[in-house]
């Protein structure tokens, strides 16, 4: 029953690898969003998607992709990962931009 | 800087205190909520106040915006050791800008039993 899922939810690689999170919801929302929280509890917003639209932070490296296969999916597809990635990623969902679900997260670390 | 930044970054009291929070923002809002996150978790949505309301109650929480002074308070009142969290507030920016709902970088509350 869980409304946004997110997998994994920790996910250790090497520097340089090509790595990507996985994101579900269950709730008909038409919007998804991939957020970045640091070492210091920031959640930066990294994209936006309504099936129509693609937003992009312009501060997001093109290393990060999003892609959705459908409307209840949009997977964070990161290439030639880099130490500073290393945070925790959270995807969430709402119908336009009401309340917003949020999965549990994913830490991914960089080595 | 950030679309919404929250005021104080830490925040320590007593169990029964209330606690008051800020949020601060710079564009026109559609709206704005306040989110709770709790250590390792993902957010949970507390709240949504529109652009024309100037305040709203929902249990415990007393949430006020001043668009004048694009900028909003979120009040626990009678606190409880299990409000002890992280409080982020987020704003839908009337900019014609799509969808980015965009985070502050919240408060951090420690409610002592």
């Amino acid at each position: 029953d869980t409304a946004v899922s997110q997998t994994p939810k920790y996910l250790v690689t090497q520097m340089g690898n090509d790595k990507s999170i996985k994101c579900e919801q269950n709730l008909g929302h038409d919007t998804m969003y991939w957020y970045k929280q640091d070492s210091k509890k920031f959640l930066k917003i990294m994209f936006s998607y309504n099936n129509k639209e693609l937003i992009i932070n312009e501060t997001v490296p093109n290393r990060f992709s999003p892609k959705s296969p459908d409307k209840a999916h949009l997977n964070l597809h990161i290439n030639s990962l880099e130490l500073g990635d290393s945070a925790v990623y959270f995807c969430a969902s709402s119908f336009m931009n009401t309340e917003a679900f949020f999965g549990q997260g994913t830490r991914l670390t960089v080595v | 800087s950030q679309q919404g930044e929250e005021d104080p970054q830490a925040l320590s009291i007593q169990e029964g205190e209330n606690a008051t929070m800020n949020c601060s923002y710079k564009t026109s809002i559609n709206n704005l909520q306040w989110y709770r996150q709790n250590s390792g978790r993902g957010l949970v949505h507390l709240i949504l106040i529109r652009s024309n309301e100037r305040e709203k109650h929902s249990g415990r929480l007393r949430v006020t915006l001043d668009t004048s002074k694009k900028s909003s308070s979120l009040l626990i009142t009678a606190s409880r050791a299990a409000d002890t969290a992280s409080y982020f507030c987020a704003t839908d920016p009337d900019n014609n800008a799509g969808n980015m709902l965009t985070f502050g970088g919240g408060t951090r509350l420690m409610v002592k039993p």
